[in-house]
């Protein structure tokens, strides 16, 4: 099976630096996934990490190693419009090779003045 | 272009009832999924299609539970004799070709069964 596994809640300041964690089990690991989304409102895709180490894309950094089960999503200069929930998801190829996402429960970031 | 939509957004049913969820991917997507949004929580899978062939349904939660994708575009999921236990968000998503590419997401649809 899987086991994914990111904090709840996070709290973090506009203009600041937060990192949301996430640890994972799978046996049939091929990919990790961030998705941001705001409440009432579709996941729209962050990053994808596959192979071990740092992604960067604007604002948005990933982080992924493979041999720890763990990934980061990195948020610099946050904004209010950050605020939303971030999900965590894994890509499992499982034993039909059906690649389907397994996803955490979420971590709800709220931007504060 | 066009994103994933789903329709309706909102629906409310009574225990027992029939409904009907539709999902209109991305042009061109071969693959489509269908995830259970529970409150405060991930969404679940529930099943997978490419084209119009089903080829994972392992996550769908009882028998009550039936999608179809007779074309290969347009897919939809009912749900039979619903049960308060079924209200959530109901997430389809697509991807171009198979479930190793990126899934994007439509809006959802918010199931509250009375």
């Amino acid at each position: 099976g899987q086991n994914i596994d990111q904090p709840t809640e996070m709290t973090a300041t506009e203009g600041a630096i937060v990192q949301i964690n996430c640890t994972y089990q799978t046996s049939g690991f091929n990919g990790l996934f961030w998705y941001q989304q705001h409440a009432g409102e579709a996941p729209t895709f962050l990053s994808y990490n596959v192979l071990d180490g740092l992604e960067e894309k604007g604002r948005f950094s990933s982080f992924l190693s493979r041999s720890k089960g763990y990934s980061y999503l990195l948020l610099k200069e946050l904004q209010m419009k950050d605020s939303a929930s971030y999900l965590c998801a894994v890509r499992d190829q499982g034993g039909t090779g059906a690649n389907n996402l397994f996803f955490g429960t979420g971590t709800r970031l709220t931007v504060i003045p | 272009g066009a994103g994933v939509s789903q329709s309706p957004r909102y629906k409310v049913a009574k225990r027992g009832q029939d409904v009907a969820l539709r999902c209109d991917p991305i042009s061109g997507h071969v693959s489509l999924f269908w995830y259970q949004q529970a409150l405060g929580q991930g969404p679940e899978f529930l099943t997978y299609f490419q084209n119009e062939a089903q080829l994972d349904k392992s996550g769908l939660p009882s028998d009550r539970f039936f999608a179809e994708r007779p074309e290969g575009s347009v897919s939809t999921l009912k749900i039979q004799r619903t049960q308060q236990e079924d209200s959530a968000v109901y997430l389809c998503a697509s991807s171009l070709r198979d479930g190793a590419d990126t899934q994007y997401f439509g809006p959802g649809t918010r199931l509250t069964v009375l």
